[in-house]
């Protein structure tokens, strides 16, 4: 699987849109981008996937370079109950399990 | 639609006594996944089952557990003789497929605590 290197933390004013960006330079051509996230003490939640084009749906939109070396994910209005880590994860095979790496610590202020 | 199902959300066990913990996939998915959390880490993959057959194994422990996904019912993730280090949150996830156009649909959890 392709690594990904995404920001250790970030901060979102309630209402703002957060953009979360994710690096994933030695992505492969059937490689797709997979984002989750956790809130403390549930489980991962499924957002969005994608693997050349922009996707959106009911939760966020996933934006994905051309060179798909990096991809963000937008939230237009975030919620408080959007605070969450967040994982960018790529995906490849038949079966492959999702590798998580440290994911990115979103707090939404107030 | 009923989600990710698993149970219980918490088991205590003493050291040396086994815990089962228990996983309903969402419905029209037959392909399951279990990961384990430890406390202020990612989650690990552990295995990956399609009915009634184990397709990879590589993150379990080769001593200790077991798991399987029997043609009815839930899957069961098995921990015989549990240490103290076997403390974390198990979760398991489905699929309707195994490819990776596929997304993972997580449970909540079931915390194991040992004594």
């Amino acid at each position: 699987d392709a690594k990904t290197t995404q920001p250790t933390s970030m901060d979102c004013a309630e209402g703002r849109a957060a953009n979360l960006p994710c690096n994933h330079s030695t992505i492969s051509g059937n490689e797709y981008v997979y984002w989750y996230r956790q809130i403390h003490s549930q489980g991962p939640q499924y957002i969005i996937h994608g693997l050349k084009n922009n996707e959106t749906n009911e939760m966020a939109s996933l934006i994905i370079t051309e060179d798909r070396k990096s991809s963000t994910l937008i939230l237009p209005h975030a919620t408080l109950r959007d605070t969450a880590v967040y994982y960018c994860i790529v995906r490849v095979d038949y079966g492959q399990n999702f590798v998580f790496g440290p994911g990115t610590r979103l707090s939404v202020l107030p | 639609n009923a989600g990710v199902m698993q149970n219980p959300r918490h088991l205590v066990r003493r050291r040396g006594q086994e815990a089962r913990l228990r996983c309903s996939p969402m419905k029209g998915h037959s392909h399951v996944y279990w990961y384990r959390q430890l406390p202020e880490e990612g989650l690990k993959f552990m295995v990956y089952l399609q009915k009634e057959n184990i397709i990879d194994e590589s993150g379990m422990p080769k001593e200790r557990f077991s798991a399987e996904f029997p043609k009815e019912g839930p899957s069961i993730l098995r921990i015989q003789q549990v240490v103290r280090g076997d403390s974390a949150a198990y979760f398991c996830a489905s699929s309707r497929a195994g490819n990776s156009n596929q997304p993972q649909h997580f449970g909540d959890g079931t915390r194991l605590s040992i004594l």
